[in-house]
């Protein structure tokens, strides 16, 4: 089974500031990990996955991720916080295997506002 | 702009109707997917098309009812639906059903009377 946590409900940074959207995950096998932004009105919007390679991947819109297999963490980051990021935020995971192919486990959510 | 292309964008119908929701995509993604998702919540998998045929059935009410015509369409029929079944219906592709990222329609707000 394959499951993924988003600690917290709502994270709120000052413009200009770092922000951290937290993400941890459970699978059996390998994890195939994802973050998705959703704007009000809209459907979800790919920011960047996690396969294989480097830990650190980088994303759309000046996002990026770290991996850390010993912790089951993929937290999103970004160096400088926009407005224009306020949203809400969801991690995923996905397993590869036969019988579950094709279904993505998302995380709760997280409402990510940035103040000016 | 997104590359998925869901129609109605809203609808309103009642109980004992007959409406069916529509998806488009040309991307050449092989893979298609139906969600429903309520506010602030995470979607919910429904069905899942893997080149034309039904992968995935999330034991998914049979008034929901999924058709897939060919590799570009996805549809979704809809009759004798409940109050329970407002919600956003998202529409979603990707090249395969492995590791691909899925590209998501901005979905069809589904009111139910």
């Amino acid at each position: 089974a394959q499951s993924v946590a988003q600690p917290e409900d709502q994270v709120n940074v000052a413009e200009g500031n770092p922000l951290t959207v937290k993400c941890t995950y459970s699978v059996s096998g390998n994890p195939y990990l994802f973050w998705y932004v959703q704007y009000p009105n809209r459907g979800l919007q790919f920011l960047l996955k996690y396969i294989t390679g480097d830990n650190l991947v980088k994303g759309s819109y000046g996002f990026e991720a770290e991996f850390n297999k010993s912790q089951t963490s993929f937290h999103l980051k970004k160096p400088s916080a926009l407005v224009s990021d306020s949203a809400l935020y969801f991690c995923a995971v996905r397993e590869f295997h036969n019988t579950n192919a094709g279904k993505s486990t998302f995380g709760d959510g997280t409402t990510l506002t940035v103040k000016p | 702009d997104t590359e998925v292309t869901q129609t109605p964008k809203h609808l309103v119908m009642g109980m004992t109707n007959k409406k069916s929701l529509k998806c488009e995509q040309h991307m050449g993604h092989r893979a298609m997917y139906w969600y429903k998702q309520k506010a602030k919540k995470p979607p919910e998998l429904m069905f899942v098309y893997s080149y034309e045929k039904l992968s995935i059935n999330e034991s998914v009410p049979s008034r929901f009812s999924p058709e897939c015509p060919n590799s570009s369409l996805l549809n979704l029929h809809l009759h004798a639906l409940q109050p329970e079944d407002s919600a956003l219906y998202l529409c979603a592709s990707s090249q395969e059903i492995s590791n691909q990222p899925q590209h998501f329609g901005d979905g069809t707000r589904l009111s139910i009377l």
